[in-house]
């Protein structure tokens, strides 16, 4: 039973162009969350998604962030022109519901660096 | 604003002996806690969840405590071993509000 799989584990990019992230849930999650973790730091919600909805995105960044969930397929977390301080991992998590007595199940993230 | 805090940001502990981690949160409200274990390279993992209806849980090896009244959980391993090395966080429901870690190093 596969568990939240992310790809791809490392990205590099230059400034400027665009970074695109994939998180495929666990089987039988219909809800994805994504979270970005600073070196030395914890994580940050970004944004909360279900099929074909963007159910809170309070904080993702105004400008150059996007994400989607399309019906098929995995969700992307899409980060447009690209900039040193994009440098970071972007973990994703899925659970079967709504988030409320159960635990978020995490990918092993991607690791995004700006050249 | 909604905060989750843990009070040590290193513990050292010699292999055999228990740990406990603490965590503190800002929201009362707060209904539904997590502690996840991250590994170097690797995504939160899930540990152990407490609802606010309990004060304790337990699991293999770990048990969490919360103590409502000064709005506190603690996580705390019996026999620490080297495999329990990374880093700890607690976290709260809904967005999970990550507070930062505690780095657990596990001595031989």
């Amino acid at each position: 039973n596969a568990g939240v799989m992310q790809n791809p584990r490392h990205l590099v990019r230059r400034r400027g162009q665009e970074a695109r992230l994939r998180c495929s849930p666990m089987k039988g999650h219909s809800h994805v969350y994504w979270y970005r973790q600073l070196p030395e730091e914890g994580l940050k919600f970004m944004v909360y998604l279900q099929k074909e909805n963007i159910i809170d995105e309070s904080g993702m960044p105004k400008e150059r962030f996007s994400a989607e969930f399309p019906k098929e397929g995995p969700s992307i977390l899409r980060i447009q022109q690209v900039v040193r301080g994009d440098s970071a991992a972007y973990f994703c998590a899925s659970s079967p519901g709504q988030v409320t007595d159960q635990p978020q199940h995490f990918g092993d993230g991607t690791r995004l660096s700006i050249l | 604003g909604e905060s989750v805090g843990l009070h040590l940001p290193t513990l050292s502990v010699q292999e055999g002996d228990n740990s406990i981690i603490n965590c503190a949160y800002s929201n009362s409200a707060s209904d539904y806690f997590i502690w996840y274990k991250q590994e170097s390279g690797k995504g939160p993992q899930f540990i152990i969840d407490i609802r606010s209806n309990m004060d304790k849980r337990q699991g293999q090896r770990v048990t969490v405590l919360l103590n409502k009244t000064v709005k506190h959980l603690s996580l705390q391993i019996a026999a620490t071993q080297p495999g329990d090395s990374a880093v700890y966080f607690c976290a709260e429901r809904g967005k999970l509000i990550f507070g930062q870690g505690t780095t657990l190093q596990v001595k031989p």
